[in-house]
């Protein structure tokens, strides 16, 4: 069965630093990837999603992230975080012939001012 | 533009009691999802529907159950619920790429 740790579960950084939020997967072969933000009290909003092809992937609200198979990771990326940012961040996997995701615990981020 | 559409958006029940989460999607998508989310455990999956007529159990299916009657309809209910399952609910469906989340139903158990 496939699984996914996000090691980080607060982060806080200045307004206008960069961000790295780490994504770790287990799944036998390929997965497909995904970053999800949720802002309180709404509900999950789609950053990027990888299925194939090119590993670095753009997303919404200037996000990318980037899939490493030899390290088994999917680390979003920002370089340039805005106070409206804050939010908790989900990664999630998704198996061949299996449609449903798994999700990570979430990393909570705060942008101080 | 609907999506997914969660009701009731928040609830205070009893415990024993049954409750039925509705969930109503209008994009025609053949998969939809239930899944709870608690604090510091992510989203964990429930139940799902692969197909109007068709469920099934996910990470965390015990004390809930779900039907598919039609494409666009996915309730989930709770038959007697206990506090354990204080939790926000959220119903999603699937493009076949993309998961979509409807806003979630904080559900408390008291």
């Amino acid at each position: 069965a496939q699984s996914v740790t996000q090691p980080d579960i607060h982060i806080t950084v200045s307004e206008g630093a960069s961000l790295e939020l780490r994504c770790n997967y287990s799944y036998g072969a390929t997965p497909y990837l995904f970053w999800y933000v949720q802002s309180p009290g709404q509900g999950l909003q789609l950053l990027l999603k990888y299925f194939s092809g090119d590993t670095l992937v753009q997303g919404i609200k200037g996000f990318e992230a980037e899939f490493k198979r030899s390290q088994s990771s999917f680390n979003l990326r920002k370089p340039s975080v805005h106070w409206s940012d804050a939010a908790e961040y989900f990664c999630a996997v998704g198996a061949t012939g299996r449609r449903a995701l798994t999700f990570g615990s979430g990393t909570r981020l705060q942008v101080q001012p | 533009i609907a999506g997914i559409t969660q009701a009731p958006t928040s609830q205070i029940l009893a415990a024993g009691r049954r409750m039925t989460l509705r969930c109503t999607q209008d994009m025609r998508h053949n998969a939809m999802y239930w899944y709870r989310q608690d604090l510091g455990l992510g989203l964990r999956l429930i139940h799902y529907s692969n197909t109007a007529g068709t469920t099934g159990k996910g990470e965390v299916p015990d004390g809930y159950s779900v039907s598919r009657a039609n494409t666009d309809d996915f309730p989930l209910t709770l038959a007697s619920a206990v506090p354990s399952q204080t939790s926000v609910y959220f119903c999603a469906s699937d493009s076949g790429n993309t998961i979509y989340f409807g806003e979630g139903s904080w559900l408390t158990v008291v």
